[in-house]
């Protein structure tokens, strides 16, 4: 079982909708949750940081943890075509020897069509 | 300010050969990261550094070495190309100076290498 999964779709959704990115994990010590967004012939790029459980805001997306269910969402608000792109869930534990050493999961190609 | 540079962009190798991708940051990160990302399987960690001449294994580094002589530079050797590395290497860095900035990594464009 991966540590970490995550639906690589693809998700095609038309311009405005709301999207949805999940992830689950299996590790009960993964403490840090980032999503990475990701496009094409590029590297990736942070869009959220999460520390712990709880949700966090900015902008146009909300990032939600919730530790009990080992489930992290990416949410995109009045999506964009210019938000087309892959985007990655990465976790990382505390500790100093962690840090930095990211879980990634296996990315999900969203295309805004529109 | 270019953030992290990777040289080069594309690489054909034949089984075999060996090779140096290149890695620099002009951030003064004191972490730096190896990954590499084949299709359907996200990033993996080959090799990370925590400062000048300090370096350590991460999930799969079979096949590659590396090394850390200045806080910019990050090489990645590969002896003995073989087809299983066949992927494309992405080299980050991130600051050491809370917990928090040694997870925001900033990554590299990337170094598509083809082994044949």
């Amino acid at each position: 079982q991966k540590e970490v999964e995550q639906d690589p779709g693809p998700l095609s959704v038309p311009e405005g909708a709301i999207v949805s990115l999940n992830c689950t994990y299996s590790n009960s010590a993964f403490q840090y949750f980032m999503w990475y967004r990701q496009y094409s012939r590029k590297g990736p790029e942070l869009l959220m940081y999460t520390y712990s459980s709880g949700n966090k805001e900015d902008g146009r997306f909300t990032a939600q943890v919730d530790k009990s269910s080992k489930y992290i969402s990416l949410f995109i608000r009045d999506s964009q075509p210019s938000d087309s792109a892959t985007y990655l869930c990465a976790m990382s534990r505390a500790g100093g020897t962690s840090y930095g050493k990211l879980t990634f999961g296996q990315g999900t190609i969203l295309t805004v069509h529109p | 300010n270019a953030g992290v540079t990777q040289t080069p962009k594309f690489r054909i190798l034949k089984i075999g050969q060996s090779m140096t991708l290149q890695c620099a940051q002009d951030m003064n990160h004191n972490y730096m990261y190896w990954y590499r990302q084949d299709p359907g399987m996200g990033l993996k960690l080959i090799y990370y550094s925590v400062g000048a001449g300090i370096t350590d294994k991460g999930e799969v580094p079979n096949g590659y070495n590396v090394s850390r002589s200045t806080t910019e530079d990050f090489p990645l050797r590969l002896e003995l190309a073989a087809p299983s590395q066949t992927s494309v290497y992405f080299c980050a860095s991130s600051s050491s100076l809370d917990r928090a900035g040694a997870n925001v990594l900033t990554f590299g464009a990337g170094s598509r290498l083809t082994v044949l």
